[in-house]
């Protein structure tokens, strides 16, 4: 079956530490996103990629990192740096970055902190 | 500031009522705007909408764009337990990276 999937579906992290969200895609889609989803708040954009090798700071970057080193694959690490991560997290995926795709999203990873 | 304002945040209905949620928006530089679901988890796709006054339909629900008064609403009618979820209303600014995600209503539908 063609989809996104993410892992682990919950994640807990120590203080000081850094952990990593998987993203994985198999629709053959170049655009990759991550967001981040806090109650009463909208989806916020963190980090997202257009094609492979290449990424691009979102709306609220600070605390996070990317690579994109395959296609399929747009893994995220929450740094120490990030003061505040507890939040569910979201990736996406679109066949590209053009004005008119739509977004398929991920079932999710709720990060918790110990 | 791009913005996007949905109402209301929350709604009880009965099975089988009409329910319609709102969507207004403010931008600067319009695409498209797109309702998704979002159940337990992953929100998944409904409607993209680009042209004023054109109605796109999937089964019970509907949903409208109104460009001049920069508004849009989706129609759900006999409403069944399975639609309750969040609706999130999102504009699409720019390229597909460039969207702007309202706060959702959350709608429950009891028996």
């Amino acid at each position: 079956d063609g989809g996104i999937t993410q892992s682990p579906k919950y994640l807990f992290r120590k203080e000081g530490q850094n952990v990593t969200l998987s993203c994985e895609q198999n629709l053959n889609h170049d655009a990759m996103y991550w967001y981040r989803q806090d109650p009463g708040q909208g989806l916020r954009l963190i980090y997202y990629s257009q094609i492979v090798n290449d990424f691009q700071k979102g709306d609220i970057a600070e605390g996070y990192s990317v690579s994109r080193e395959k296609k399929e694959s747009f893994p995220l690490t929450v740094t120490s740096a990030q003061k505040n991560p507890t939040a569910f997290y979201l990736c996406a995926s679109s066949r590209t970055s053009g004005r008119f795709e739509t977004q398929y999203f991920g079932p999710g990873t709720r990060l918790l902190v110990l | 500031e791009d913005k996007v304002v949905q109402s209301p945040l929350s709604l009880v209905v009965h099975e089988g009522d009409t329910v319609t949620l709102n969507c207004s928006y403010e931008v600067t530089n319009f695409r498209s705007l797109l309702w998704y679901k979002q159940e337990k988890k992953a929100p998944t796709f409904l409607f993209m909408l680009t042209s004023s006054g054109i109605e796109k339909k999937s089964g019970r629900l509907s949903s409208i764009l109104d460009k001049k008064e920069l508004f849009s609403i989706l129609n759900i009618t006999a409403t069944q337990t399975g639609d309750s979820a969040i609706y999130l209303c999102v504009l699409n600014t720019g390229t597909a990276s460039k969207l702007t995600f309202g706060t959702g209503t959350r709608l429950q539908v009891t028996l």
